[in-house]
């Protein structure tokens, strides 16, 4: 299996609106990351999490939350966005350590803050 | 940290025509290059890449070539097809082996549209 499995696909919600964005991998990777993607812009990184640790935070804003259960699991708990947080929000894993480097993108989830 | 630039932003050719795209990359330590292809609504997809012990490396009609010394490297896709349209990002990052993980940091993108 070499999928990242992103769910939802799309969401709509309000300003105090609280949700989740959930990512799932079963690759053995013990990496994974947030992206944000803006429209034909690159992907910005946001937070990175190293064997269930975080251990990169891109001075996101508080109302961005990650979560990982476990090695295979990573979450994105969501609170107050604003209309400016809509984007394409992208899942990818990879290996840590060997010949790291490659990432796997899930297809990600579009968000709309309205 | 480090800062990676992409020209062209768009690129235009004709089908069966060949289309190179160059970035430059600040930090001396990135040893992992990636060309990453996405298309319309859909998620970056790795289509090719180069480890600093390399100078090219091809797949088929893709081929990357990198310039240590300069600090530059190109894609090269030859004899183009409509289906090569798309947004291409070029990455660097200091992590290929050792104990450290992907952080990328990607290029601005470039628009190819391949015209039948």
């Amino acid at each position: 299996d070499t999928e990242v499995t992103q769910t939802p696909k799309h969401l709509v919600m309000g300003m105090t609106n609280k949700k989740s964005l959930k990512c799932e991998q079963h690759m053995g990777h013990r990496a994974m990351y947030w992206y944000k993607q803006k429209a034909k812009k690159p992907p910005e990184l946001m937070f990175v999490y190293s064997y269930e640790k975080l251990s990169i935070n891109e001075s996101v804003p508080s109302r961005f939350s990650p979560e990982c259960p476990n090695s295979s699991l990573l979450n994105l708990h969501l609170h107050a966005l604003q209309p400016e947080d809509s984007a394409l929000y992208l899942c990818a894993s990879s290996q840590v350590g060997g010949l790291a480097g490659e990432l796997f993108f899930g297809e990600g989830s579009r968000l709309t803050v309205l | 940290g480090e800062n990676v630039e992409q020209h062209p932003s768009t690129l235009s050719v004709q089908e069966g025509d060949s289309a190179v795209i160059k970035c430059t990359y600040s930090d001396s330590a990135s040893n992992y290059f990636p060309w990453y292809k996405q298309e319309l609504g859909k998620r970056p997809q790795l289509i090719i890449d180069i480890r600093s012990n390399v100078g090219e490396k091809k797949d088929q009609r893709i081929a990357v070539t990198l310039n240590k010394t300069a600090k530059h490297f190109s894609l090269h896709i030859t004899e183009t097809q409509p289906e090569d349209s798309a947004v291409y990002f070029c990455a660097a990052s200091d992590n290929a082996g050792g104990t450290s993980y992907g952080k990328l940091t990607f290029g601005q993108g470039t628009i190819l549209t391949v015209h039948p």
